[in-house]
């Protein structure tokens, strides 16, 4: 089974600065991968996601992510954050063999200080 | 178009007793995916819908969890002899399986479930 780890559970960066959230998972065989946000009372929305073909994905609101298979990460960044970003980071991969099964990380509360 | 509706909204209930959670997908939409959100923790993966059958039911926690889907369309999840532990959001995602080999889950507002 898949394992997702999110390192910082909370991050916090100044306006303007870079945001680099971090995903890591375990398969060795390179999954399907997601990134969703969730900001406060919102339900879960898609930020951007990695199926097949090139390995850095843009999504909403400037953000990207980079698929590493060497390094089995992908990592959200941003290079300047806004306050608007203030909100819950999860990353989600699909499992090896079963693109239907998900496992999501534990999230992390991105604060963006003024 | 509409998205993922969840009911109720909220719901208390005290320890033992059975509880029924809705969630009614995107129109055309034939996955569906039910989820569980605790306090501080990522999203637990719970059973998934292709259809109205479940291929894999390995993430129920234990077998006083069920769920069920018909007409390929609306689902429930029941939880019986409710316990402490059961406390969470129960979130309800769906996607319109095999469209360009997009897998993007739509969520619901969730169902938010509190056993006393």
């Amino acid at each position: 089974a898949q394992s997702v780890t999110q390192l910082g559970s909370h991050v916090s960066v100044s306006e303007g600065a870079l945001v680099l959230l971090r995903c890591n998972y375990s398969s060795s065989v390179p999954p399907y991968l997601f990134w969703y946000v969730q900001y406060p009372n919102q339900g879960l929305q898609l930020l951007l996601k990695y199926t097949t073909g090139a390995t850095l994905v843009k999504g909403i609101n400037g953000f990207e992510a980079e698929f590493k298979k060497s390094e089995t990460s992908f990592h959200l960044t941003k290079p300047s954050a806004h306050m608007s970003d203030a909100a819950e980071y999860f990353c989600a991969v699909s499992e090896e063999y079963n693109f239907n099964k998900f496992y999501f990380g534990s999230g992390t509360k991105l604060n963006v200080k003024p | 178009g509409a998205g993922v509706s969840q009911s109720p909204s909220n719901k208390v209930t005290e320890k033992g007793k059975d509880v029924e959670l809705r969630c009614d997908p995107i129109s055309g939409h034939t996955a569906l995916y039910w989820y569980r959100q605790s306090l501080g923790q990522g999203l637990e993966f719970l059973i998934y819908f292709q259809g109205n059958s479940a291929p894999d039911k390995s993430g129920l926690p234990s077998d006083r969890f069920s769920a069920e889907r018909t007409g390929g369309s609306v689902s429930t999840l029941t939880i019986q002899r409710t316990q402490q532990e059961d406390s969470a959001v129960y979130l309800c995602a769906s996607s319109l399986e095999g469209a360009s080999g997009v897998y993007e889950q739509y969520f619901g507002p969730g169902t938010r479930l509190t056993v006393t």
